[in-house]
């Protein structure tokens, strides 16, 4: 079956950074766009990027544009997230999220990982 | 970036009751490409719905998703127990991907 498994959440001071992993298996990796997508502690879900099937595009909300950088390593078959310059509001659960077709910009989210939580603080 | 709005932000409703839930975009959406999502408190979300009213395998039959213009909706036919949860709608015809801010189901 598909499974999503996220790692590297932790507690880190406003500044630092964070990788976060998510590694995908139940599937062929290289056929699929997979997203990141954050809730905050009881806020609703907001997507944050995407990386397309073959790597070559990426896309990002602007509230994370510069800051985070969206990666994949097939080889491994796992997704990536680089979180730079944290701030106290990018505290949140993050989902790795994998789209429910291959066709071409069709977005929805079919499979989730559990998420991992970033809890940034001093 | 397309906004979308959900309404209620709260729903106090009894099992075995029929409900409908809104989410009503900024600007029209390409492709009916909306889709609705589950939250359970804990846990990741579960597509229910996309293209607007196709059911992801899985989902039962009680659950259907309309559209008429820019508002969506998705109803509930008979509420069971384990209905009672956190749903979102999300756009994905036009970038960035938008969520709406979600209805909270909850027991009365």
């Amino acid at each position: 079956q598909v499974l999503l498994v996220e790692s590297g959440g932790a507690v880190v001071q406003p500044g630092k950074s964070l990788r976060l992993s998510c590694t995908a298996s139940g599937f062929t990796f290289t056929n699929y766009a997979v997203h990141w997508v954050r809730q905050a502690p009881g806020k609703g879900l907001e997507w944050l990027a995407k990386i397309s099937f073959d790597g070559s595009n990426k896309y990002y909300a602007d509230s994370v544009k510069g800051r985070f950088t969206i990666s994949r390593d097939d080889s491994k078959n796992t997704l990536y997230l680089q979180l730079n310059s944290l701030r106290p509001e990018d505290t949140a659960v993050y989902f790795c999220a994998r789209v429910g077709t291959t066709a071409k910009n069709v977005e929805y989210f079919l499979y989730w990982g559990q998420g991992t939580l970033v809890t940034v603080s001093s | 970036e397309i906004v979308m709005t959900q309404s209620p932000a709260l729903l106090s409703l009894s099992p075995g009751e029929r409900v409908t839930l809104s989410c009503g975009a900024s600007q029209s959406l390409s492709n009916s490409n909306l889709a609705w999502y589950q939250q359970k408190p804990g846990l990741a979300p579960r597509l229910l719905i996309y293209d607007s009213s196709t059911r992801a395998t899985g989902i039962p039959d009680r659950f259907s998703g309309g559209r008429s213009g820019t508002d969506f909706t998705l109803t509930v036919s008979r509420l069971e127990p384990e209905d009672f949860a956190v749903y979102y709608c999300q756009q994905y015809g036009t970038s960035p991907i938008t969520f709406g801010q979600g209805t909270r189901l909850e027991i009365k």
